[in-house]
């Protein structure tokens, strides 16, 4: 079983439909949890940054964690043909800025 | 935030051969790390330069197939040595700040 498990996808939205991608772990030891956005060819955009459990959000974009269900999510509001990419979840216990990371959801927004 | 250069952003290679990757950062930072991303998967750390001392490698990855100098706070490079097809790939070096890491844009290797 890999520690972090995210649903490739791809999936396929509507333009201003909400997405939702979601992540789960099995380590409880981790404590930092990022979204990162990948556009073909080009490196990791950090989105999000969450610690602990909880919401964050920043714009159309919010970061949900749960550590009791070891679960973690990203919604997209108002979803934009721009937002197509590669969207990966990762976590870190925080002590050895070691990341690990989801295998990466492709999202394609529709005009 | 972080900017991040690479160089080079791609190459074409022949097996056998190797090719050093630089990394720069606009500032100091203390953890600098290596990743590699294989056609269609997610990125698996290689490695975590450390400045002034060795690299520490993760579970399959050895440093006479993936040697890293980090000579100061702010540039690391990483060789892939004796290169074969199967280390196409694309190189990423990230930096640790805040509690988070910043990525480069990546090198794209080819191999034949």
């Amino acid at each position: 079983q890999k520690e972090v498990e995210q649903d490739p996808g791809p999936l396929s939205v509507p333009e201003g439909a909400i997405v939702s991608l979601n992540c789960t772990y099995s380590n409880s030891a981790f404590q930092y949890f990022m979204w990162y956005r990948q556009y073909s060819r080009k490196g990791p955009e950090l989105l999000m940054y969450t610690y602990s459990s909880g919401n964050k959000e920043d714009g159309r974009f919010t970061a949900q964690v749960d550590k009791s269900s070891k679960y973690i999510s990203l919604f997209i509001r108002d979803s934009q043909p721009s937002d197509s990419a590669t969207y990966l979840c990762a976590m870190t216990p925080g002590n050895t800025g070691k990341l690990i990371f989801g295998q990466g959801t492709t999202l394609q927004v529709k005009p | 935030s972080a900017v991040i250069s690479q160089k080079p952003s791609r190459d074409i290679c022949q097996r056998g051969t190797s090719l050093t990757i630089q990394c720069q950062v606009d500032s100091q930072v203390t953890m600098m790390f290596w990743y590699r991303q294989q056609p269609g998967q997610s990125l698996t750390l290689i490695a975590t330069a450390n400045q002034g001392s060795e690299a520490t490698y993760e579970s399959g990855f050895v440093i006479d197939k993936f040697p890293i100098s980090r000579p100061n706070l702010t540039f690391s490079t990483l060789t892939v040595s004796n290169m074969s097809p199967e280390d196409s790939s694309i190189y990423l070096c990230s930096v640790g700040r805040d509690d988070t890491q910043y990525f480069g844009p990546g090198t794209r290797l080819t191999v034949l």
